[in-house]
């Protein structure tokens, strides 16, 4: 069965510190892990995926296939940062259906 | 394009009654998938549909049922509430249900409280 673990429920940190957003994953093929992100009163969007290897918003993600994690990072938080981030995977089936971490809040502080 | 519309925006219902929620995806997208979002969870795949066929469905029981239309809209169904149902239920879409993944797109969603 296919598992996303984000262990932390809330970040909190203050501006300009870095932020390291914790996921590990379970899944025995090989599988596509994201970041979404949604913002107070915004709809759930996303963030990155691993396979575009992009940096977005300063955000970057890489994937440990050893430690099967897949961190979210940016060394400079802001404070429009502040939102609820879900780590998700997509596998299984083949379909593009997703399954979700419970989530982390991050709050960044002036 | 609005992006991803969902109705109702909230609902109140009683345990056992029957709820009906609409999505319509983003134009030009085939693909239309739920979730449910549980208070201070992820949320959960519930089903997908492709052309109007189910390609998937999530650990859900059999009182929960889609379909989508031939405009690609789709509606979800919950038979003999609970109180555990009691969520907000995500719409997103897609452009293809095919292998490899296309981004899903969400709406705001349908927040459905049963008393």
């Amino acid at each position: 069965a296919q598992r996303v673990t984000q262990p932390e429920k809330l970040l909190s940190v203050f501006k300009g510190a870095p932020v390291e957003l914790k996921c590990n994953y379970s899944y025995s093929g090989s599988p596509e892990l994201f970041w979404y992100v949604q913002y107070s009163r915004q709809r759930l969007q996303l963030l990155l995926r691993h396979i575009s290897r992009e940096s977005i918003k300063g955000f970057t993600a890489d994937l440990n296939k050893g430690e099967t994690s897949f961190h979210l990072k940016k060394p400079f938080a802001q404070e429009e940062d502040s939102a609820m981030y879900y780590c998700a995977l997509s596998g299984g089936s083949g379909y593009s259906t997703l399954t979700f971490g419970k989530g982390t809040m991050l709050l960044v502080s002036p | 394009d609005a992006g991803v519309t969902q109705s109702p925006t909230h609902l109140i219902k009683t345990r056992g009654q029957q709820v009906t929620l609409r999505c319509s995806p983003i134009s030009g997208h085939k693909s239309v998938s739920w979730y449910q979002q549980v208070l201070g969870q992820g949320p959960q795949f519930i089903f997908q549909y492709y052309e109007k066929e189910e390609r998937g469905r999530g650990n859900f029981p059999d009182r929960f049922s889609a379909r989508q239309f031939p405009n690609y809209s789709s509606e979800l169904n919950v038979n003999a509430l609970l109180l555990g149902d009691s969520a907000l239920y995500l719409c997103a879409s897609s452009s293809s249900g095919g292998e490899n993944y296309n981004e899903q797109f969400f709406g705001p969603g349908t927040r459905l409280t049963v008393l």
